[in-house]
């Protein structure tokens, strides 16, 4: 199983980012994904899920009318589209394998975000 | 909302000890607990689900117990590779995550 997260970068207070996460190793199409971030030196903090079909999707509040989840499951991929961007919103970001009733069973490498004037 | 707390913050021990992180929940989660290993500039692994369930490739010095509100992650006999932060997750209700144990050579 690999997870592999793109995308990240440097960008200013209202920008945007798009990031990207390719699977392999399993079948892709039949598990719903997530996306999490963790600040530095902070915990696990949950902030999309997309479900194996592609809906429906759900968002933590800090993210909701900024942070669009997709996914193209004929690419093995999972997108987080990142408008709005704030400073609090600077983190490393993993994409993660959902399984069962909330499980996160494996988590990529992650992508870092900086948001930074 | 589930919140989960986490104890001790930091744990300070040596190779061979045998240590154990305690995490507790605002209400009862039953057995849907799962703890995660993270080491620096990594991605978190899933160590155990179910409370005591152990996942793939997991060294048998790993264990967890507990059900309701209080559970435990004991390590056995510590490793060196063993030295990372340690977060607990509920699953019972959404999902909710310990602020995390940070576990240190001593």
């Amino acid at each position: 199983v690999q997870l592999v997260a793109s995308g990240g970068g440097s960008v200013k207070p209202g920008g945007s980012l798009r990031l990207s996460c390719v699977a392999s190793g399993f079948t892709f199409r039949d598990y719903h994904m997530t996306w999490f971030r963790q600040a530095p030196g902070k915990g696990l903090e949950w902030i999309s899920h997309i479900n194996a079909g592609g809906r429906p999707q759900f968002y933590a509040e800090s993210v909701k009318g900024r942070f669009t989840i997709s996914r193209d499951n004929s690419k093995d991929s999972v997108f987080l589209q990142m408008d709005s961007l704030r400073l609090e919103d600077s983190a490393m970001y993993f994409c993660v394998r959902l399984v069962g009733r909330n499980l996160f069973d494996f988590w990529g490498q992650g992508t870092q975000v900086i948001v930074s004037s | 909302d589930i919140q989960m707390t986490q104890s001790p913050s930091t744990l300070s021990a040596s190779v061979g000890d045998r240590v154990t992180i305690t995490c507790r929940a605002s209400q009862n989660i039953n057995t849907w607990l799962a703890w995660y290993q993270q080491k620096t500039g990594k991605a978190p692994t899933l160590l155990i689900y179910r409370t005591s369930s152990l996942e793939s490739g997991v060294p048998s010095r790993f264990s967890g117990s507990g059900s309701g509100t209080e559970f435990t992650l004991t390590i056995s006999s510590l490793q060196p590779e063993d030295f990372a932060t340690y977060y607990c997750q509920q699953y019972e209700s959404h999902s909710s995550f310990g602020q995390g144990t940070k576990l240190e050579m001593k």
